[in-house]
Formats: C-alpha cells, sequence, structure tokens
C-alpha cells in the first residue's frame, strides 16, 4: 500500500501558485519523496524527488517539513496543461537487498487548473 | 529527450487469447519495469526486470502473466490466456541506478488491452 496521503483533488486558477500537500508521516531515513503526474492516462511523468532540503527544477518546487512527515508540490504558476493526477511516493533511493525500484502509486490528487 | 515507447497504442483481443506487449526502453537503462491501470483505478505494480530475470513481481503478475526481453532493445509482456479482468492500460518503465541511487523512471504512453 501507498505510504502516503493526498487530498483527492483541489483546482487552482490559471496563472497562479498550485500548492499539492502530502503526508507522509512513517516515513524512514532511507526514503526520498518523489512526485510523478499522470495527464489523462498517458504514462506518469517524473516531476521532482528530494530526501529533506527543498528541491527546484524547471517544472516544479518541493518543499519538505524539517521532521519530513509532510511536504509541498508547488508548480508556481500554473497552466490549463498541468491538470492532472499528481502522486507522491516515497521510495527508498539506493539498492539495498530487495529494492527493484518499483514506485507504489496511491490515488494521487486530481488537480483541476481553471482559467 | 529519450523516450519509452510501446507498440500496439491499442490491442482488442478475445477472452483466451494470447497477447505480447511491445516495449522499447530507453537505451542505457537496465531496470524494467510493467505497471497496469485499470480504467477509473490507480496505476499498479505488476513486475521488474534486471539483467534477464525478474527481480520482483506482484500479487497480479500470476503465471499468466511473463516477461522477455528477446533482445537488446525490446522489452516485452505476455498474458497467455486473456481474461475479461486484464482489460486495462499497461506502461512500460525503464530506469537507470547510479552510485547516487536510483534514478528517475520513464513510463512509455501505454498500451490500452481490451479483452471482449
Amino acid at each position: 500500500d501507498a505510504k502516503t496521503t493526498q487530498p483527492t483533488s483541489m483546482d487552482c486558477a490559471e496563472g497562479r501558485a498550485a500548492n499539492l500537500p502530502c503526508n507522509h508521516s512513517t516515513i524512514s531515513g532511507n526514503e526520498y519523496v518523489y512526485w510523478y503526474r499522470q495527464i489523462h492516462s498517458q504514462g506518469p511523468q517524473y516531476i521532482i524527488h528530494g530526501l529533506k532540503n527543498n528541491e527546484t527544477n524547471e517544472m516544479a518546487s518541493l518543499i519538505i517539513t524539517e521532521d519530513r512527515k509532510s511536504s509541498t508540490l508547488i508548480l508556481p504558476h500554473a497552466t490549463l496543461r498541468d491538470t492532472a493526477v499528481y502522486y507522491c511516493i516515497v521510495r527508498e533511493l539506493l539498492l539495498p537487498s530487495g529494492n527493484t525500484g518499483k514506485l507504489i502509486f496511491g490515488q494521487g490528487t486530481t488537480l483541476q487548473v481553471k482559467p | 529527450e529519450p523516450e519509452v515507447t510501446q507498440t500496439p497504442s491499442h490491442q482488442v483481443t478475445q477472452m483466451g487469447q494470447e497477447v505480447i506487449l511491445r516495449c522499447v526502453p530507453i537505451s542505457n537503462h537496465l531496470y524494467f519495469y510493467w505497471y497496469r491501470q485499470i480504467l477509473g483505478q490507480k496505476v499498479e505494480f505488476l513486475v521488474s526486470f534486471y539483467n534477464n530475470e525478474i527481480s520482483e513481481k506482484s500479487e497480479i503478475f500470476d503465471d499468466q502473466f511473463s516477461v522477455e526481453r528477446p533482445d537488446g532493445s525490446n522489452f516485452t509482456l505476455k498474458i497467455r490466456s486473456t481474461k475479461l479482468e486484464d482489460s486495462a492500460m499497461y506502461f512500460c518503465a525503464s530506469s537507470e541506478y547510479g552510485t547516487g541511487g536510483w534514478y528517475e523512471q520513464y513510463f512509455g504512453p501505454g498500451t490500452r488491452l481490451t479483452v471482449t
């Protein structure tokens, strides 16, 4: 089962920042937080990941709380093309025995960007 | 940008028939995966594959399923005798692993399998 909890759906106005929360209270020290999104039944698309520091790339920013029990994905200027299901996933980054790198998806948050 | 490709985009088959779904992972990746998504449901892990063998499989991946890397570029998922409940979108993914850990998984566009 997924180790994360996300709101089922959110709305955002076009051009505004979209802030998508995720709770991962049972995260362990060697697990990273990953975000993927799925636009209308296309293949999931990687967005960003982080361990404990805030991260930023060309798509989004990831803010992780100091206790690492929750995080927020920020899309700074949402567009209509950002309408998608966003998945927050915790995953071990390293390859100890038994870690095959699989992703465990939850239900995600359906983000609707409105004009 | 490199991409994972899948063929066909849509496959319709009759119950009991065998189907083979094909994937071409990103060329320098060594770790391969299949996931499926039943309409309206979440993406589910099926199997991971490395070094020409299955490294992990889920409960869904029963004896009706098999995977193969028949050559240096293709990665296939075979369903021997399809059931109505196998109707789903099937996604292939690939990844690499380095000294810093797992890189992101790249997903293909999916094959929609419809079993009638």
